[in-house]
């Protein structure tokens, strides 16, 4: 099993509106990934979390909140976006040193 | 972020045909790693590369690891329509945690 599941698959938000992004993986990956990737353009490296806690933070604004409550569940938590935050964000998740990451179906969020 | 430089960005092939693709790097990487992008869906692995020089196959599939850690191609062979998509390489240092540095893309399409 090489699954990462996140959901919602699409999601329209207000500029004023909180929501959350969720990833799950039940492969007892280590560390996880959030990537965003706008149109015709590779995933971009937001934050990386690796045994529940964050290790890379790619200065990302602050508007986008990561929280890693367990080892298996990955969340996003969004406040107050603009309309170029609208993209794909991607999870993907890896057990370990020199291991292949695998990514989740992504999130197509539309911010209005 | 860093990009990696990939080769072509684009092609038109005809059925049948053998496909090359490349991605070059001024950084070494422990692994590099090809995936393929349907639109609105998350990257798929194709084949991942752990060792300089290593020769891998997956299917109509061969990727190489370039002997100074800074290369990879992806061959395709007898192409077919289901091929069409973005492929992009990947490149990943050493660490549990580390980053996933992508490629700018090659965006395959096959014609009948």
């Amino acid at each position: 099993d090489t699954e990462v599941t996140q959901t919602p698959k699409h999601l329209v938000m207000g500029m004023t509106n909180k929501k959350s992004l969720k990833c799950e993986q039940h492969m007892g990956h280590r560390a996880m990934y959030w990537y965003k990737q706008k149109a015709k353009k590779p995933p971009e490296l937001m934050f990386v979390y690796s045994y529940e806690k964050l290790s890379i933070n790619e200065s990302v604004p602050s508007r986008f909140s990561p929280e890693c409550p367990n080892s298996s569940l990955l969340n996003l938590h969004l406040h107050a976006l603009q309309p170029e935050d609208s993209a794909l964000y991607l999870c993907a998740s890896k057990t370990g040193e020199n291991t292949e990451a695998f990514f989740g179906q992504g999130t197509r969020l539309t911010v209005v | 972020g860093q990009q990696l430089n990939q080769s072509p960005q684009s092609m038109f092939i005809q059925e049948g045909e053998d496909v090359s693709m490349n991605c070059t790097s001024s950084s070494i990487f422990n692994t590099w790693l090809w995936y393929k992008q349907d639109p609105g869906e998350g990257p798929v692995l194709l084949i991942a590369l752990y060792k300089a020089g290593e020769l891998t196959s997956n299917g109509r599939l061969t990727a190489q690891f370039g002997i100074t850690r800074k290369d990879s191609f992806l061959n395709i062979s007898a192409s077919i329509p289901s091929d069409v998509g973005i492929y992009f390489c990947a490149g990943q240092q050493a660490g549990t945690a580390s980053k996933l540095t992508f490629g700018t893309g090659t965006r395959l399409q096959v014609t009948l």
